[in-house]
Protein backbone atom coordinates (compact mmCIF):
# COMPACT_ATOMS: atom_id res chain seq x y z
CA UNK A 1 0.00 0.00 0.00
CA UNK A 2 1.13 3.79 -0.66
CA UNK A 3 2.51 5.77 2.21
CA UNK A 4 3.56 9.04 2.84
CA UNK A 5 5.65 10.21 5.53
CA UNK A 6 6.37 13.47 6.74
CA UNK A 7 9.07 13.19 9.35
CA UNK A 8 8.81 17.23 10.90
CA UNK A 9 5.53 17.74 12.73
CA UNK A 10 6.49 21.45 13.39
CA UNK A 11 9.28 23.74 11.68
CA UNK A 12 10.45 27.15 12.42
CA UNK A 13 11.68 29.32 10.27
CA UNK A 14 12.51 33.38 10.35
CA UNK A 15 11.05 35.76 8.02
CA UNK A 16 13.16 35.66 4.71
CA UNK A 17 14.69 32.52 5.36
CA UNK A 18 14.61 29.43 3.09
CA UNK A 19 12.37 26.77 3.66
CA UNK A 20 12.70 23.08 2.93
CA UNK A 21 9.73 20.51 3.83
CA UNK A 22 10.19 16.95 3.65
CA UNK A 23 8.10 14.04 2.18
CA UNK A 24 9.04 10.31 1.51
CA UNK A 25 6.55 7.93 0.02
CA UNK A 26 5.92 4.51 -0.63
CA UNK A 27 4.84 3.47 -3.91
CA UNK A 28 5.40 0.97 -6.21
CA UNK A 29 4.92 2.76 -10.02
CA UNK A 30 5.47 6.00 -10.27
CA UNK A 31 3.77 8.53 -8.50
CA UNK A 32 1.46 11.00 -8.75
CA UNK A 33 2.56 14.00 -6.23
CA UNK A 34 1.28 16.47 -4.49
CA UNK A 35 2.18 19.37 -1.76
CA UNK A 36 -1.24 21.33 -0.23
CA UNK A 37 -1.10 23.98 1.98
CA UNK A 38 -3.98 24.49 4.69
CA UNK A 39 -4.58 27.62 6.82
CA UNK A 40 -6.78 27.56 9.62
CA UNK A 41 -10.20 28.25 8.54
CA UNK A 42 -9.49 27.32 4.53
CA UNK A 43 -9.54 24.36 2.56
CA UNK A 44 -7.12 22.62 1.53
CA UNK A 45 -4.98 24.28 -1.64
CA UNK A 46 -3.23 22.72 -4.11
CA UNK A 47 0.36 24.39 -4.32
CA UNK A 48 1.73 21.68 -7.09
CA UNK A 49 1.60 18.25 -8.07
CA UNK A 50 3.92 16.43 -10.00
CA UNK A 51 2.56 13.79 -12.55
CA UNK A 52 5.54 12.76 -15.38
CA UNK A 53 8.59 14.84 -16.79
CA UNK A 54 10.40 17.55 -15.25
CA UNK A 55 11.55 16.27 -11.66
CA UNK A 56 11.55 20.19 -10.45
CA UNK A 57 8.00 21.42 -10.40
CA UNK A 58 7.15 25.17 -9.79
CA UNK A 59 3.83 25.78 -8.12
CA UNK A 60 2.34 28.97 -6.28
CA UNK A 61 3.01 31.81 -4.00
CA UNK A 62 6.65 31.21 -5.07
CA UNK A 63 6.95 27.01 -4.33
CA UNK A 64 8.68 24.41 -6.00
CA UNK A 65 9.38 20.62 -5.51
CA UNK A 66 11.67 18.58 -6.98
CA UNK A 67 11.08 14.78 -7.38
CA UNK A 68 14.31 12.29 -6.37
CA UNK A 69 12.95 8.50 -7.42
CA UNK A 70 16.30 6.98 -6.01
CA UNK A 71 15.63 8.66 -2.66
CA UNK A 72 11.74 8.11 -3.52
CA UNK A 73 11.01 12.05 -1.98
CA UNK A 74 9.55 14.90 -2.91
CA UNK A 75 10.44 17.84 -0.79
CA UNK A 76 8.98 21.49 -1.51
CA UNK A 77 11.13 24.27 -1.35
CA UNK A 78 11.06 28.25 -0.96
CA UNK A 79 13.93 30.58 -0.66
CA UNK A 80 12.27 33.18 1.04
CA UNK A 81 9.80 32.51 3.41
CA UNK A 82 6.94 35.21 3.94
CA UNK A 83 5.20 35.51 7.37
CA UNK A 84 1.53 34.56 5.61
CA UNK A 85 3.24 31.12 4.76
CA UNK A 86 2.31 29.73 8.30
CA UNK A 87 0.37 27.10 7.77
CA UNK A 88 -0.30 23.25 7.65
CA UNK A 89 1.49 21.55 4.72
CA UNK A 90 0.73 18.55 3.37
CA UNK A 91 2.70 16.11 1.03
CA UNK A 92 0.47 13.34 -0.60
CA UNK A 93 0.91 10.58 -3.33
CA UNK A 94 -2.24 9.62 -5.53
CA UNK A 95 -3.56 6.41 -6.27
CA UNK A 96 -5.41 5.54 -9.30
CA UNK A 97 -8.81 4.04 -8.40
CA UNK A 98 -9.53 0.33 -9.03
CA UNK A 99 -13.06 2.19 -10.81
CA UNK A 100 -10.82 3.66 -13.31
CA UNK A 101 -10.46 6.95 -14.28
CA UNK A 102 -9.61 9.01 -11.09
CA UNK A 103 -6.94 8.87 -8.11
CA UNK A 104 -6.91 9.04 -4.70
CA UNK A 105 -4.63 11.16 -3.13
CA UNK A 106 -2.70 9.24 0.61
CA UNK A 107 -1.76 12.18 2.45
CA UNK A 108 1.02 12.68 5.03
CA UNK A 109 0.24 13.73 8.52
CA UNK A 110 1.23 17.11 7.99
CA UNK A 111 4.18 19.95 8.35
CA UNK A 112 3.09 22.66 10.66
CA UNK A 113 5.35 25.75 9.46
CA UNK A 114 5.84 27.93 12.26
CA UNK A 115 7.23 31.89 10.50
CA UNK A 116 8.97 33.95 13.32
CA UNK A 117 9.18 38.06 12.17
CA UNK B 1 -16.67 32.05 -9.32
CA UNK B 2 -17.89 30.37 -6.13
CA UNK B 3 -15.80 27.53 -4.81
CA UNK B 4 -16.35 24.51 -2.84
CA UNK B 5 -19.06 25.05 -0.01
CA UNK B 6 -19.79 23.17 3.17
CA UNK B 7 -22.80 23.49 5.56
CA UNK B 8 -22.58 23.35 8.41
CA UNK B 9 -19.25 24.71 9.40
CA UNK B 10 -19.60 23.41 13.17
CA UNK B 11 -21.68 20.48 14.37
CA UNK B 12 -22.08 19.34 17.50
CA UNK B 13 -23.96 16.43 18.33
CA UNK B 14 -24.18 13.78 21.34
CA UNK B 15 -23.81 10.02 20.70
CA UNK B 16 -26.04 8.18 19.21
CA UNK B 17 -27.82 11.10 17.09
CA UNK B 18 -28.19 11.28 13.15
CA UNK B 19 -26.52 14.00 11.50
CA UNK B 20 -26.36 15.23 7.92
CA UNK B 21 -23.46 17.23 6.24
CA UNK B 22 -23.88 19.18 3.31
CA UNK B 23 -21.63 20.01 -0.10
CA UNK B 24 -21.82 22.15 -2.53
CA UNK B 25 -19.31 21.71 -5.34
CA UNK B 26 -18.49 24.29 -8.27
CA UNK B 27 -20.99 24.21 -10.36
CA UNK B 28 -20.36 22.19 -13.79
CA UNK B 29 -17.54 19.54 -11.35
CA UNK B 30 -18.99 16.12 -12.37
CA UNK B 31 -16.83 14.58 -9.47
CA UNK B 32 -17.11 14.90 -5.82
CA UNK B 33 -15.00 13.57 -2.85
CA UNK B 34 -15.81 13.02 0.57
CA UNK B 35 -12.70 13.25 3.34
CA UNK B 36 -12.23 12.44 6.93
CA UNK B 37 -9.24 14.40 9.23
CA UNK B 38 -8.90 13.68 12.29
CA UNK B 39 -7.03 15.90 14.37
CA UNK B 40 -3.16 15.94 13.77
CA UNK B 41 -3.88 14.20 10.77
CA UNK B 42 -4.19 14.30 7.12
CA UNK B 43 -7.05 13.94 5.38
CA UNK B 44 -8.43 10.15 4.88
CA UNK B 45 -10.60 9.37 1.63
CA UNK B 46 -13.85 8.57 2.22
CA UNK B 47 -15.91 8.40 -1.09
CA UNK B 48 -16.17 9.87 -4.64
CA UNK B 49 -18.98 10.28 -7.01
CA UNK B 50 -19.08 10.79 -10.59
CA UNK B 51 -22.44 12.28 -11.16
CA UNK B 52 -24.96 10.68 -9.05
CA UNK B 53 -23.77 7.64 -8.74
CA UNK B 54 -20.84 6.32 -6.14
CA UNK B 55 -17.73 5.36 -8.22
CA UNK B 56 -15.73 4.33 -4.88
CA UNK B 57 -16.89 3.82 -1.50
CA UNK B 58 -13.97 2.23 -0.48
CA UNK B 59 -13.11 4.62 2.12
CA UNK B 60 -15.97 4.27 4.13
CA UNK B 61 -15.06 2.82 7.72
CA UNK B 62 -17.99 1.04 8.26
CA UNK B 63 -22.29 0.72 7.19
CA UNK B 64 -22.95 3.79 9.68
CA UNK B 65 -21.72 6.38 7.18
CA UNK B 66 -23.38 6.59 3.88
CA UNK B 67 -23.32 9.47 0.81
CA UNK B 68 -25.66 10.84 -1.75
CA UNK B 69 -25.61 12.81 -4.44
CA UNK B 70 -29.29 12.33 -6.05
CA UNK B 71 -28.98 15.06 -8.57
CA UNK B 72 -25.19 14.87 -9.63
CA UNK B 73 -24.58 18.55 -8.02
CA UNK B 74 -24.73 18.64 -4.03
CA UNK B 75 -23.86 15.83 -2.15
CA UNK B 76 -24.60 14.87 1.97
CA UNK B 77 -22.90 12.88 3.96
CA UNK B 78 -24.98 11.01 6.33
CA UNK B 79 -23.61 9.54 9.64
CA UNK B 80 -25.71 7.65 11.61
CA UNK B 81 -25.80 6.45 15.30
CA UNK B 82 -22.75 8.67 15.78
CA UNK B 83 -19.90 7.66 18.04
CA UNK B 84 -17.13 10.23 19.83
CA UNK B 85 -14.74 8.61 17.57
CA UNK B 86 -16.81 10.21 14.59
CA UNK B 87 -15.48 13.55 15.65
CA UNK B 88 -13.29 15.09 12.84
CA UNK B 89 -13.08 17.29 9.97
CA UNK B 90 -15.04 16.58 6.90
CA UNK B 91 -14.25 17.71 4.00
CA UNK B 92 -15.40 18.21 0.47
CA UNK B 93 -13.80 18.47 -3.21
CA UNK B 94 -14.78 18.28 -6.22
CA UNK B 95 -13.00 18.44 -9.88
CA UNK B 96 -13.93 18.97 -13.13
CA UNK B 97 -14.44 15.32 -14.42
CA UNK B 98 -12.58 13.41 -12.16
CA UNK B 99 -9.52 12.49 -14.61
CA UNK B 100 -6.46 11.81 -12.61
CA UNK B 101 -4.64 15.05 -13.87
CA UNK B 102 -7.17 17.61 -13.19
CA UNK B 103 -6.85 19.16 -9.56
CA UNK B 104 -9.27 18.73 -6.97
CA UNK B 105 -10.91 21.85 -4.74
CA UNK B 106 -11.69 21.45 -1.34
CA UNK B 107 -14.04 23.35 0.70
CA UNK B 108 -13.33 24.69 4.25
CA UNK B 109 -14.83 21.49 5.82
CA UNK B 110 -17.57 20.87 8.69
CA UNK B 111 -16.15 20.25 11.81
CA UNK B 112 -18.10 17.86 13.65
CA UNK B 113 -17.76 17.29 17.42
CA UNK B 114 -19.63 14.16 19.01
CA UNK B 115 -20.11 14.20 22.97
Amino acid sequence: AQSVTQPDIHITVSEGASLELRCNYSYGATPYLFWYVQSPGQGLQLLLKYFSGDTLVQGIKGFEAEFKRSQSSFNLRKPSVHWSDAAEYFCAVGESLASGGSYIPTFGRGTSLIVHP
Amino acid sequence: GAGVSQTPSNKVTEKGKYVELRCDPISGHTALYWYRQSLGQGPEFLIYFQGTGAADDSGLPNDRFFAVRPEGSVSTLKIQRTERGDSAVYLCASSPSGLAMETQYFGPGTRLLVL
